[in-house]
């Protein structure tokens, strides 16, 4: 059974820094793209990152680009989001994603979602 | 980027009805286009993948149909289960992105 456990959300100031890890089992890891969205409290659903499976290649949107950086250690089956500059607008659930395939694809598998508050 | 345009973005409908969601993106996406279902507190559900492929173990009454940059989401008759709220996706080409959802209420 697919299982993906997000961990590190919390209360940050803004300007402040956060990782978020995502704990992978249940499946190859490395044979598949990982993403991150994310939901601000009331909010539609809103795709941050994409790290392909290799990790070679990494996508994001233009809201997070520059600040936040999505990798993933294949050795460790874990998914991360450094979150640096914070700002406001970042708060929300993040959830991690599995994708179909191993460059992109349905996000057929997700997790509970980690919460981040970005307030002084 | 990709734009993706769904409509409505509020629908009240009684059980048994039929229920149509609509999304148009901003460009041609061929048929690379999700639908998942949210129901309140919990993570998204993929329910159709490839505009019009049924996700294993999605119920039957659920559709998709299009391809290009109009499509659509049917429920063929609502079930009280199926109150969420419903989003399309694009993955034709980073960054993803997904309609702003259509909450489904019964009336």
């Amino acid at each position: 059974e697919v299982q993906l456990l997000e961990s590190g959300g919390g209360l940050v100031q803004p300007g402040g820094s956060l990782r978020l890890s995502c704990a992978a089992s249940g499946f190859t890891f490395r044979s598949y793209a990982m993403s991150w969205v994310r939901q601000a409290p009331g909010k539609g659903l809103e795709w941050v990152s994409t790290v392909i499976n290799s990790g070679s290649n990494t996508y994001y949107a233009d809201s997070v680009k520059g600040r936040l950086t999505i990798s993933r250690d294949n050795s460790k089956n874990t998914l991360y989001l450094q979150m640096n500059s914070l700002r406001g607008e970042d708060t929300a659930l993040y959830y991690c994603a599995k994708l179909r395939g191993g460059y992109g694809g349905p996000a057929g598998h997700w997790g509970q979602g980690t919460l981040v508050t970005v307030s002084s | 980027d990709i734009q993706m345009t769904q409509s409505p973005s509020s629908l009240s409908a009684s059980v048994g009805d039929r229920v149509t969601i609509t999304c148009q993106a901003s460009q041609d996406i061929s048929n690379y286009l999700n639908w998942y279902q949210q129901k309140p507190g919990k993570a998204p559900k993929l329910l159709i993948y490839d505009a019009s492929n049924l996700e294993a173990g999605v119920p039957s009454r659920f559709s998709g149909s299009g391809s290009g940059t109009d499509f659509t989401f049917t429920i063929g008759s609502l079930q009280p289960e199926d109150i969420a709220t419903y989003y399309c996706q694009q993955y034709d080409n980073f960054p993803y992105t997904f309609g702003q959802g259509t909450k489904l209420e019964i009336k």
